[in-house]
């Protein structure tokens, strides 16, 4: 059973940071890894999508990476800002016809 | 453009009561899907459809029951609402091929006294 960790489950950092958040995942028999963008009592907001033959995608400061064969990803958020703050939430797709499996998120707190 | 719209955003039920949450999409996606959020376990897949007329069970379907007779619309049905279906519900819809994207709606919030 595909199993999708977010660490760290929680992270707070003083504005203008450069940081990194990790997801794991067990099964490496994945088509695309998603990473979302959730606000309090909002829906989930992609940010990017990689799919299983491609190493990172960027938009803007964020920059995500893919190593499937070791079963990692990371979004790499460069010089953070209080609007970043929000739940990021990492999803492997895992079936033809694209179910999802979720890591349980990383709460980010930008301090200005 | 809509893309994925789900009503209501908010509901109190009480034990026992059922409900039907609303799902549509305006992308044509084939893929339709359910998602339960609860705190600190991330989201769960509760029933999954790949077009009209075809639905699927997920990880946590057992409470729950969908049907798809058309292309935009997903509802989801609570039989007889309990404590433990408070949750966040949310729909999701895709291209039906490995890899597409998925979008997702703002939410229902749903409390069941």
């Amino acid at each position: 059973k595909q199993e999708v960790t977010q660490i760290p489950a929680a992270l707070s950092v003083p504005e203008g940071e450069n940081l990194v958040l990790n997801c794991s995942f067990t099964d490496s028999a994945i088509y695309n890894l998603q990473w979302f963008r959730q606000d309090p009592g909002k829906g989930l907001t992609s940010l990017l999508l990689i799919q299983s033959s491609q190493r990172e995608q960027t938009s803007g400061r964020l920059n995500a990476s893919l190593d499937k064969s070791s079963g990692r990803s990371t979004l790499y958020i460069a010089a953070s800002q209080p609007g970043d703050s929000a739940t990021y939430l990492c999803a492997v797709s895992i079936e033809y016809g694209n179910k999802l499996v979720f890591g349980a998120g990383t709460i980010l707190r930008v301090k200005s | 453009n809509a893309g994925v719209t789900q009503t209501p955003k908010f509901q109190v039920l009480k034990t026992g009561q059922s409900m039907t949450l609303q799902c549509a999409q305006d992308m044509n996606h084939e893929y339709m899907s359910w998602y339960r959020q609860d705190p600190g376990m991330g989201l769960r897949l509760i029933h999954y459809s790949v077009g009209a007329g075809i639905t699927d069970q997920g990880e946590v379907p057992n409470g729950y029951n969908v049907s798809r007779s058309t292309t935009e619309d997903f509802p989801l049905r609570l039989l007889s609402a309990a404590p433990s279906q408070t949750s966040v519900y949310f729909c999701a819809s895709s291209y039906s091929y490995g890899g597409a994207e998925a979008f997702f709606g703002q939410g229902t919030r749903l409390t069941v006294v």
